[in-house]
């Protein structure tokens, strides 16, 4: 029983192509996020959505766009990727109340050549 | 400024040693959460244990405890009793503010091998 899944878990592609990964919870939280763990495992915020409403929005290139569907799924697409998006690609969700922990998904790998 | 520093890039501990990985914390906000991560070389993130900013007693989780000093704004993680599995990367996170939906900021990692 995954509670956060992310697919595809590698994703390999080259320079300029548009390429999405989907996330989806069935925690029934109300709140998921993309981070970007980088090649010096450094892990960033990129996007937060509350009940499908975006809340955060960190300093993102906007060739990376999230959508929110329904509560459950968030999906990231990139436009036009370059050598520097060559990451990986975590999606989170929590449920609003003190603790608030977030739980990861497995990550995607994303190379791009 | 960094808001999480892990000062400990590797850190060695013998199998059933306890081992301290240092966190300390820099924010103005009287409100806030801190939280340490276990990622091992598969590559998942795994949630170990949560202090709150308004927390008076310290936070224990089985064999994690997390060594919370308001005043010098430092959420060590105790591990008591290391086990070869304990072997992985470990993250402090911090999130601010009252905000239940807030993001993680996430120190540098440390680096955790457990020799037999």
């Amino acid at each position: 029983d995954t509670a956060v899944s992310q697919t595809p878990k590698y994703l390999v592609t080259q320079m300029g192509n548009d390429k999405s990964i989907k996330c989806e919870q069935n925690l029934g939280h109300d709140t998921m996020y993309w981070y970007k763990q980088d090649s010096k495992k450094f892990l960033k915020i990129m996007f937060s959505y509350n009940n499908k409403e975006l809340i955060i929005n960190e300093t993102v290139p906007n060739r990376f766009s999230p959508k929110s569907p329904d509560k459950a799924h968030l999906n990231l697409h990139i436009n036009s990727l370059e050598l520097g998006d060559s990451a990986v690609y975590f999606c989170a969700s929590s449920q609003a109340n003190r603790q608030n922990e977030q739980f990861f998904g497995p990550g995607t790998r994303l190379t791009v050549l | 400024a960094q808001k999480i520093t892990q000062t400990q890039p590797g850190m060695f501990v013998q199998e059933k040693e306890a081992v301290t990985l240092d966190c300390t914390y820099d924010t103005s906000d009287p409100s806030y959460g801190l939280f340490w991560y276990k990622q091992p070389s598969s590559g998942e993130m795994i949630f170990l244990i949560y202090q709150g900013s308004y927390d008076q007693q310290n936070a224990t989780e089985g064999r994690y405890s997390l060594n919370f000093q308001k005043a010098r704004k430092s959420a060590n993680l105790v591990i008591s009793a290391s086990q070869l599995g304990d072997s992985a990367m470990y993250f402090c996170a911090m999130r601010e503010g009252r905000t239940s939906y807030g993001k993680l900021t996430f120190g540098q990692g440390t680096i955790l091998t457990v020799h037999p």
